[in-house]
């Protein structure tokens, strides 16, 4: 079985363009989840989605949004970059919508000069 | 809030070198209690679930178990491949649909 799919795997941005980065989960699987990755923070979560529903939001500006299609692949955006937002994007996903072990993917490495 | 305290920071061992690492946790309601093991520049692979106190999971060199506030990831033997950062994450249940809680990771260098 295929794991999880990110892409780009790297990016380079400049201060306020927008990025848009892309997850396809394992097949089956309905749950994904996002989050950020950075030397200082750690692993920190940024949105879940369910069934094309963001159920969950972590502690992240509106600049940070995401969706999901109807076949479970999930897209987030980061509107008017800042150098701050410079760091590892990990897509996850799960067969367990509840408290289930969750898989990631790679990573999108975002840099932004 | 959801908290994640994972000691030590780093751990040197020889390979050989038996010892554990530590997960603290502050949850209300722990739903389950997950281990991971991340390469440099690799998403974070996963290893164990865990749901309630007094269980255990095993797998090649590692062991993992839970109390009611902390876990232990116990690795014997360990070879210079395990050489790793360890992360311990948590999901509260309830709300937190899909939200995992990290710790900061331990850094596990074995030498041959």
């Amino acid at each position: 079985k295929a794991g999880v799919t990110q892409t780009p795997r790297y990016l380079i941005k400049t201060r306020g363009q927008q990025v848009t980065l892309s997850c396809s989960p394992i097949s089956g699987h309905r749950s994904v989840s996002w989050y950020q990755q950075t030397p200082g923070q750690g692993l920190q979560f940024l949105f879940e989605y369910f069934s094309e529903t963001q159920r969950n939001k972590g502690n992240f500006p509106g600049r940070f949004s995401g969706r999901q299609f109807s076949n479970s692949r999930s897209e987030m955006n980061v509107s008017t970059l800042e150098l701050g937002d410079s760091a590892l994007y990990l897509c996850a996903s799960s067969l367990d919508p509840g408290a289930g072990e969750q898989y990631f993917g790679p990573g999108t490495r975002l840099t932004v000069t | 809030e959801d908290q994640v305290t994972q000691s030590p920071e780093a751990l040197r061992l020889q390979e050989g070198e038996s010892s554990s690492l530590n997960c603290s946790y502050t949850v209300s309601g722990l739903r389950g209690l997950f281990w991971y093991r991340q390469d440099p520049g690799k998403g974070p692979e996963f290893l164990f679930t865990l749901y309630s106190a007094g269980e255990e999971k095993e797998k090649e060199r590692l062991k993992a178990t839970l109390t009611k506030k902390e876990s232990f990831l116990h690795i014997t033997a360990p070879k210079p491949e395990d050489s790793a950062t360890y992360l311990c994450a948590v999901n509260a249940g309830g709300t937190s649909y899909g939200k995992l809680t990290f710790g900061q990771g331990t850094i596990l260098t074995v030498h041959p």
